[in-house]
């Protein structure tokens, strides 16, 4: 049973740039959200997807975009970066209404 | 602004000892209940999750809930070495969106 993945597991990127982050979620899994983790920090919600569409979004800028796929999985996009967005993502794939949620590995993103 | 509240600890306990974490959260309406486990560098996985209130056990763990005392605990009994970890309260309203706690350090000692 596929455990919820994420690419890449790392990435450096400088002020200004764009980031592309990925999650496959969960097999059997039809929701997925996506959290920021700053160092010491507990997760905070960025946004939650269900059948393509953005279910419900969290305290943070249009510069965090996302997009859900047919196949459920899922990216998250963080446009002109700030040396603030340095963080652990993580995504987190749950099955319909239910709100028992599986995080994957995350990825960390240094923004230089 | 929801809130969830934990102490930050360091929290040591010695092996075979039992440790208890602590939640409060600020919204009524809050509905279920979640607490995961953290190991440095990695991410945060589930250990259990309580709904009503009173006890649930889980193993070794048992999670305690309190509505009219806003107030969430984890009971980690026969602590093992290998429960050191940062310990993550995680309460949602029924919308699935999860409001986290900065988590509880927890070190036990040998």
């Amino acid at each position: 049973d596929a455990g919820v993945t994420q690419s890449p597991t790392h990435l450096i990127k400088t002020r200004g740039q764009q980031v592309t982050l990925r999650c496959s979620p969960k097999s059997g899994h039809d929701t997925v959200s996506w959290y920021q983790q700053a160092l010491g920090q507990g997760p905070q919600f960025i946004f939650q997807y269900y059948e393509e569409e953005e279910r419900q979004r969290g305290n943070f800028p249009d510069r965090f975009s996302g997009h859900q796929f047919p196949n459920y999985s899922s990216e998250l996009n963080v446009n002109a970066l700030l040396l603030g967005d340095s963080a652990l993502y993580l995504c987190a794939s749950s099955y319909g209404g239910q709100e028992t949620q599986y995080f994957g590995p995350g990825t960390r993103l240094l923004v230089l | 602004q929801k809130e969830v509240e934990q102490n930050s600890g360091p929290l040591s306990v010695p092996e075979g000892a039992i440790a208890s974490l602590n939640c409060t959260y600020s919204d009524r309406g809050s509905q279920s209940f979640f607490w995961y486990r953290q190991y440095s560098g990695k991410s945060p996985e589930l250990i259990m999750f309580i709904y009503s209130n009173g006890d649930k056990e889980d193993g070794r763990f048992t999670a305690q809930l309190n509505k009219a005392s806003q107030y969430v605990s984890l009971l980690i009994r026969d602590s093992q070495p290998s429960d050191s970890a940062t310990y993550l309260c995680a309460v949602t309203g029924g919308g699935n969106q999860f409001y986290f706690g900065t988590g509880t350090s927890l070190t036990v000692i040998p």
